[in-house]
């Protein structure tokens, strides 16, 4: 079975322009979470789906940033304009979650964005 | 709120040894959820393990041993024998009812483990 796939792999991008982060959860998975790792901040989610909607967005840094979710198997993270200080290693996962079940998360191999 | 602390910052054995990694975890929850990952030099989070609150009986699978003990809210990882392709970083990470499907990670500890 495939896993969480994430494109691209690599983005190098000059400051100021568009970037979109592309996932695809594993089949049959409900709940899509984005996060971001860095030296500095470490491990920390940026936003999470339930059922394609956005439940917690609370760690989303600034309105640059926005994710949707428009079905089951795809979901998107935005960044406009992008700044060097986005410059960061942004990982995908999905999880199948029911009522209080908190299930384990599996992540996509990730992107490394490097913003100049 | 939640917090995960994980106070070993690095680890280097020496191929064979067994190692700790330490977990510290901070929650009101009464109902909760600990999970391991692994992340070797690749990059890619790997899923080892996860614990419910309710459940503390410690658990083997091959070298890898987990030892939750509520009453010291820790959720310890321990390595027998360890190898070379051991060598990654380790997170513990943490889940509540409070804080939906949110995972709280911990910093991270990076095991060298030396041929």
């Amino acid at each position: 079975d495939a896993g969480v796939i994430q494109s691209p792999r690599h983005e190098v991008t000059e400051m100021g322009q568009e970037v979109t982060l592309r996932c695809k959860p594993i089949s049959g998975h409900n709940s899509l979470f984005w996060y971001r790792q860095t030296m500095m901040r470490g491990l920390e989610l940026l936003i999470y789906f339930n059922n394609n909607v956005p439940i917690d967005d609370s760690g989303m840094p600034e309105d640059r940033f926005s994710a949707k979710m428009p079905n089951a198997s795809f979901s998107t993270l935005k960044i406009q304009p992008s700044e060097p200080r986005d410059s960061a290693v942004y990982f995908c996962a999905s999880s199948s979650i029911l009522g209080q079940g908190f299930n384990e998360q599996f992540f996509g191999p990730g992107t490394r964005l490097t913003v100049l | 709120a939640q917090k995960v602390t994980q106070a070993q910052t690095e680890i280097s054995v020496v191929e064979k040894e067994d190692v700790t990694l330490d977990c510290v975890y901070e929650t009101r929850d009464t109902t909760y959820y600990l999970f391991w990952y692994k992340q070797p030099p690749s990059g890619e989070l790997v899923f080892l393990i996860r614990r419910n609150s309710f459940d503390e009986q410690n658990e083997i699978s091959g070298r890898y041993s987990w030892n939750f003990q509520k009453s010291t809210s820790s959720f310890n990882f321990t390595i027998t024998a360890s190898q070379v392709v051991d060598s990654a970083v380790y997170f513990c990470a943490l889940s509540g009812t409070t804080s939906g499907s949110r995972l709280t990670f911990g910093e991270g500890t990076q095991l060298t483990v030396n041929p």
